[in-house]
C-alpha cells in the first residue's frame, strides 16, 4: 500500500525567510504524481504545486518549488520569501497514474512570524 | 474559488439520523471525489464517481453511500450517524479520471457535527 509521511507536525518561519517542508512516500509504482495542498484557517484545500514522477525537473510555482528526489522517495516543498498568508496546514499527497485516489500525509502546520 | 460548490457549509444533527451532502463540480469536470477529514483519521478518500458511474472506493462505511446524477452533481448520504462521523467532508472534481492531466480541485467542505 502506498503511504505518505510528513514527520514534522509543526514548523515556524520568519516573514521573508525561506522554509522547507518535508515529505516522504512509499510506492512500488513507476507512474505516479505528487502534490502539495495548502489548507488555511478557512479549511479550503488549495492546490499549491504538482510534480509528475517521470519528470526530472523540479516543479516551480512562483515562490513555491519542490525538491523531488525519486530514488529517495522524497518530495519537499520550499517556500521562499515567506508571507503571513502562507500560514496554513500543508498536506503532501500522492496518486498513481491509473488511480485517481489521493493519499494524503498527516499534514504540517506552518506558522509565519512577523 | 475552485469552482466546486458544496452545500450545506455546516450541518448539526443527532446520532442515528441521516443527512445528505451535495456537491456541484467545476464546469466541464466529469469526476467527483469525496474525502473525509477528521482529527483521528486525517484526510481519507471515500469514493469516486466518473460520469455517473462509481469508479473507485476507499474507506467508505456501509452506512454511507453516494451517487452522481446526469447533471454531474453528486450527493453523499450518511445514515445511522454516530459521534465519530463528525468531520469535514470535502468534494473534489477533475476533468478526467486518472492520467496525466488529472488534478483535483476541492470544494469548501461541509462541516458535520453529530451530537
Amino acid at each position: 500500500a502506498q503511504t505518505v509521511t510528513q514527520s514534522q507536525p509543526e514548523m515556524s518561519v520568519q516573514e521573508a525567510e525561506t522554509v522547507t517542508l518535508s515529505c516522504t512516500y512509499d510506492t512500488s509504482e513507476s507512474d505516479y504524481y505528487l502534490f502539495w495542498y495548502k489548507q488555511p484557517p478557512s479549511r479550503q484545500m488549495i492546490l499549491v504545486i504538482r510534480q509528475e514522477a517521470y519528470k526530472q525537473q523540479n516543479a516551480t510555482e512562483n515562490r513555491f518549488s519542490v525538491n523531488f528526489q525519486k530514488a529517495a522517495k522524497s518530495f519537499s516543498l520550499k517556500i521562499s520569501d515567506s508571507q503571513l498568508g502562507d500560514a496554513a496546514m500543508y498536506f503532501c499527497a500522492y496518486r498513481t497514474g491509473a488511480n485517481s485516489k489521493l493519499t494524503f500525509g498527516k499534514g504540517i502546520t506552518l506558522s509565519v512570524r512577523p | 474559488d475552485s469552482g466546486v460548490t458544496q452545500t450545506p457549509k455546516h450541518l448539526i444533527t443527532a446520532t442515528g439520523q441521516r443527512v445528505t451532502l451535495r456537491c456541484s463540480p467545476r464546469s466541464g469536470d466529469l469526476s467527483v471525489y469525496w474525502y473525509q477529514q477528521s482529527l483521528d483519521q486525517g484526510l481519507q478518500f471515500l469514493i469516486q464517481y466518473y460520469n455517473g458511474e462509481e469508479r473507485a472506493k476507499g474507506n467508505i462505511l456501509e452506512r454511507f453511500s453516494a451517487q452522481q446524477f446526469p447533471d454531474l452533481h453528486s450527493e453523499l448520504n450518511l445514515s445511522s450517524l454516530e459521534l465519530g462521523d463528525s468531520a469535514l467532508y470535502f468534494c473534489a472534481s477533475s476533468v478526467t479520471s486518472g492520467g496525466l492531466q488529472e488534478t483535483q480541485y476541492f470544494g469548501p467542505g461541509t462541516r458535520l457535527l453529530v451530537l
